[in-house]
């Protein structure tokens, strides 16, 4: 089974603060790598997603850093809110199938 | 607005039962998905389904089915309902491979228990 692996479990950071998520994959031939965001009684929404040909992506306050060499991505969330108050999950995508792959979820509270 | 629709919110199963889960999606998606979540596990792919009448087994198939007899509606059944299959089940939906930003579009997920 391919895997990717997520840290932390849970996070709490003051308001303002940087939150950041790691998740670490096994396969270099996953070529899409989208994070998703689910608030309590919700189903998961698409927030960010890179592709392994470039480093870095921004959206708003969401940044994504990836690293092809050491197969890792990362999510920073900028000046973080109270209503950034989810759980994120990491995932990617195998290059010939539509099916993704998730990461274990981080419960990130931030305080007010 | 685009929607995947799941029937149960909330659903409490006798063990032994057969039980199903329905989910519906009014966007002419091709590729459909089951995935349970559990606390620490994540998100956990149990069947998917690229077109009518066509499945194939996730990562965690043993004890379930699946059913699409037409596009927009994707069914999953638990065969005999065990306690371990207490869950929060998620069903989702995506667009072609090659959209730029590929993603699913999930339902609000339905919280099963098993008695």
């Amino acid at each position: 089974q391919q895997q990717v692996k997520q840290s932390p479990q849970s996070l709490i950071v003051q308001k303002g603060g940087i939150p950041i998520i790691n998740c670490a994959y096994e396969n270099t031939a996953f070529d899409y790598f989208p994070w998703y965001q689910q608030f309590p009684g919700k189903g998961p929404a698409l927030l960010i997603a890179i592709r392994p040909d470039v480093s870095e992506k921004k959206e708003g306050r969401f940044t994504i850093s990836f690293n092809k060499s050491a197969k890792q991505f990362s999510l920073h969330i900028m000046d973080s809110q109270p209503g950034d108050s989810a759980t994120y999950f990491c995932s990617h995508r195998s290059g010939n199938t539509g099916k993704l792959i998730f990461g274990q979820g981080t419960t990130l509270q931030v305080k007010p | 607005d685009v929607k995947v629709t799941q029937s149960s919110r909330y659903l409490v199963k006798r063990t032994g039962e057969k039980v199903f889960l329905e989910c519906v999606q009014d966007m002419d998606h091709e590729n459909m998905f089951w995935y349970r979540q559990d606390p620490g596990l994540g998100l956990r792919l149990i069947y998917f389904s690229y077109d009518v009448k066509m499945k194939e087994k996730g990562d965690i198939p043993e004890g379930y089915s699946v059913s699409r007899e037409k596009k927009e509606r994707f069914s999953l059944i638990l065969e005999s309902a065990s306690t371990n299959q207490t869950s929060m089940y998620l069903c989702a939906s995506s667009l072609p491979l090659d959209t730029i930003n590929y993603g699913y579009t999930f339902g609000s997920g339905t919280r099963l228990t098993v008695v």
